[in-house]
């Protein structure tokens, strides 16, 4: 059971807006920043939010990050069928010493 | 092109001992806090270990402390992680990976390397 705690499974239809919640506590998200990864089958994750919003290079604007209090969230816009994928939360926890990632999402594109 | 490269998994018995190794090349390694990061088969991604830029800073998961250590070499341009006493529970795909600007941004990641602990 990760002290971050995100759904473990999110739908949507192409073109649809979708979000992911991530939900943490004051010692982890409510006193750091969030990032978020996309894992695509059988490859190695891909940073695709720090700092709560910001984007790397060549992630694609239809993707967006957000924190209120102890609470983040990703959405994706212009849902497509690429975006099939695990999603993950990850942020440090000042009383675990260390980095906490959420269970991950899996999102489906119907 | 910027690539991290792991090396050294495979199948050992509950009790070994497993070194994993992580060739950087692409990027200025020195400049970087370095990341073990793994995954239990079917399972979500789990941070191991953390190591600041000179090695003098290391952050380790608590399951794991006392039990594994990371390091590296910076004229190698590489990051380790030695792996004692393993368990069962220690199973999965371990991966190198790159801090960013951000402390849990991991920016590049390897490819990946498996660990399996079974008798």
């Amino acid at each position: 059971q990760s002290v971050v705690t995100q759904p473990p499974s999110e739908s949507g239809t192409p073109g649809q807006r979708v979000t992911i919640s991530c939900s943490g506590s004051s010692s982890n998200i409510g006193s750091n920043t969030v990032n978020w990864y996309q894992q695509l089958p059988g490859t190695a994750p891909k940073l695709l939010i720090y700092s709560n919003n910001q984007r790397p290079s060549g992630v694609p604007d239809r993707f967006s990050g957000s924190k209120s209090g102890t609470s983040a969230s990703l959405a994706i816009s212009g849902l497509q069928s690429e975006d099939e994928a695990d999603y993950f939360c990850a942020v440090w926890d000042d009383s675990l010493n260390g980095v906490v990632f959420g269970g991950g999402t899996k999102l489906t594109v119907l | 092109e910027v690539q991290l490269v792991e090396s050294g998994g495979g199948l050992v018995q509950p009790g070994g001992s497993l070194r994993l190794s992580c060739a950087a090349s692409g990027f200025t390694f020195s400049r970087y806090w370095m990341s073990w990061v793994r995954q239990a088969p079917g399972k979500g991604l789990e941070w191991v270990a953390s190591i600041k830029q000179d090695g003098s800073e290391k952050y380790y998961l608590d399951s794991v402390r006392g039990r594994f250590t990371i390091s590296r070499d910076n004229a190698k341009n590489s990051l380790y992680l030695q792996m004692n006493s393993l368990r069962v529970e220690d199973t999965a795909v371990y991966y190198c990976a790159t801090v960013g600007t951000v402390v849990a941004a991991f920016d590049i990641w390897g490819q990946g390397t498996m660990v399996t602990v079974s008798s």
